[in-house]
C-alpha cells in the first residue's frame, strides 16, 4: 500500500534536546511539506520541498531543520532552539505544485511531540 | 485579519439534519479551495476541491462565492460519522501554491 509513514507517534523531549521526526512517503510525490498544528489553530508550514536537495522556509522556520537527501524522505529536527515544540507535527506530500491536479496533499499519522 | 477564517463551533446537529458552515478568505487572488477533515487525533484528509461552479458528492455540496470571498460546505442527512472537524483550505494565486488553512470548524452529530 502506497502512502505516508511518520514516526514516533508519541515522542518525549526534555527541554534543551534536539529530535528528529521521521517521514516517509512511498507514494512517488516530488512535493513534501512539514506543518505544526496547535489547538484551535489552522496548520502551520514550516519547511517544504519540492525536489531532492532543495527546500524552503514555511512560515514558522525558526527552530527547525529539514534535509531532503531522498526524494522517499523528509525528516524534520526540532532543535532548542524551538521555544514552544509542544504540538502535533503533520507530514505531508504532494505530486508537485503548480496546478489544481498537483495540489491534494496527503498526510502522515502525525507525530505528538511533548516537551518536559 | 486572519487570511482564512472559519466559526469553530461546535455545531452540535441532531442526526439526518442538515447543516452548513462557511469559510472566508481575505486575498481576492485566491484560486484554489478545498475542504479537508479531521478526526480527533488524526491527520487532515481531503474531502472535496471547491470549484467554480459548485461541486456536489453526495450528500456533500460546496459552493465558492468569489464576489463575497467565501466557500461554504452543507452536509445533509448527516450522520454520526461525519462528525469531526472541517478544515477550509485556500491556495492564493502568488503563494508559490502553498496551502493556507483555515483552524476548522467542529462538527458534532447526536443521535
Amino acid at each position: 500500500d502506497g502512502g505516508i509513514t511518520q514516526s514516533p507517534k508519541y515522542l518525549f523531549r526534555k527541554e534543551g534536546q534536539n529530535v528528529t521526526l521521521s517521514c516517509e512517503q512511498n507514494l512517488n510525490h516530488d512535493a513534501m511539506y512539514w506543518y505544526r498544528q496547535d489547538p484551535g489553530q489552522g496548520l502551520r508550514l514550516i519547511y517544504y520541498s519540492q525536489i531532492v536537495n532543495d527546500f524552503q522556509k514555511g512560515d514558522i522556520a525558526e527552530g527547525y531543520s529539514v534535509s531532503r537527501e531522498k526524494k522517499e524522505s523528509f525528516p524534520l529536527t526540532v532543535t532548542s532552539a524551538q521555544k514552544n515544540p509542544t504540538a502535533f507535527y503533520l507530514c505531508a506530500s504532494s505530486m508537485g505544485t503548480g496546478t489544481l491536479a498537483y495540489n491534494e496533499q496527503f498526510f502522515g499519522p502525525g507525530t505528538r511531540l511533548t516537551v518536559l | 485579519r486572519k487570511e482564512v477564517e472559519q466559526d469553530p463551533g461546535p455545531f452540535n446537529v441532531p442526526e439526518g439534519a442538515t447543516v452548513a458552515f462557511n469559510c472566508t478568505y481575505s486575498n481576492s487572488a485566491s484560486q484554489s479551495f478545498f475542504w479537508y477533515r479531521q478526526d480527533c487525533r488524526k491527520e487532515p484528509k481531503l474531502l472535496m476541491s471547491v470549484y467554480s461552479s459548485g461541486n456536489e458528492d453526495g450528500r456533500f455540496t460546496a459552493q465558492l462565492n468569489r464576489a463575497s470571498q467565501y466557500i461554504s460546505l452543507l452536509i445533509r442527512d448527516s450522520k454520526l460519522s461525519d462528525s469531526a472537524t472541517y478544515l477550509c483550505v485556500v491556495i492564493p494565486m502568488d503563494s508559490n501554491y502553498q496551502l493556507i488553512w483555515g483552524a476548522g470548524t467542529k462538527l458534532i452529530i447526536k443521535p
